[in-house]
């Protein structure tokens, strides 16, 4: 079972260049989310989504993207990379069972470097 | 808005050694309450959690109770061990909300 699985692990990028950066879970969860780490900072929400075709923002979202065309994927866009969005990070995923959340389940993270 | 404060790391501590991080909370409704601990160079993952006032969450030894009274969920170990070294996260989700609000993190240092 693979879980949430985010690639990819490591990327070094330039001021102004653009990616994306993959998000794939198989536990068919409705919620899904993108978290930023910065040190000493904890965790960041940058956007999230509670189904497919909905997204919605988070506490940072300047300079990112989100799509959610189906329930298994969830890439975030970066459009023009700036040495602030040097971070680890990371998406994560959350079903429902009856009124409450599951736990959130993570992937193992994106190191991302802009030099 | 909501909040979550841990008290700051690195926590250093010898082997077999009593161990408490301290975590306190605001919330406008009636939170669920986390720890996700993070091991080196890995993601986070749920150590335990309580979902009501008095509720005791525990696993692998770590237990946390969720005190209204004080807005607090503290965690606490009797005998950590060197695998114990990590970071750990008090989090919290807001009534009816599904996104977790995080403490800034705790590491923790366990020597032999």
């Amino acid at each position: 079972n693979a879980g949430v699985t985010q690639t990819p692990k490591f990327r070094i990028l330039k001021i102004g260049q653009s990616m994306t950066l993959q998000c794939t879970q198989d536990m068919n969860h409705n919620y899904m989310y993108w978290y930023r780490q910065d040190p000493g900072m904890g965790l960041k929400l940058i956007y999230y989504s509670v189904g497919a075709g909905i997204t919605d923002k988070g506490e940072v979202p300047n300079g990112y993207n989100v799509s959610r065309s189906t329930t298994e994927d969830f890439p975030l866009r970066l459009e023009l990379a700036a040495p602030s969005q040097t971070s680890v990070y990371f998406c994560a995923t959350q079903g429902e069972t009856g009124v409450q959340y599951t736990e959130a389940f993570f992937g193992q993270g994106t190191r991302l470097t802009v030099v | 808005g909501d909040s979550v404060t841990q008290m700051e790391g690195p926590v250093t501590l010898s082997e077999e050694a009593c161990l408490t991080i301290n975590c306190t909370y605001t919330a406008t409704g009636y939170p669920s309450l986390f720890w996700y601990v993070q091991y080196p160079g890995e993601g986070l993952q749920l150590l335990l959690k309580a979902t009501k006032a008095d509720d005791k969450g525990s696993n692998k030894g770590f237990e946390a109770t969720y005190r209204k009274e004080t807005t607090s969920f503290h965690l606490e170990k009797g005998s950590v061990q060197v695998s114990d070294s990590a970071v750990y996260f008090c989090a919290l989700s807001d009534s009816g909300y599904s996104t977790l609000t995080f403490g800034k993190g705790t590491m923790l240092l366990v020597s032999p």
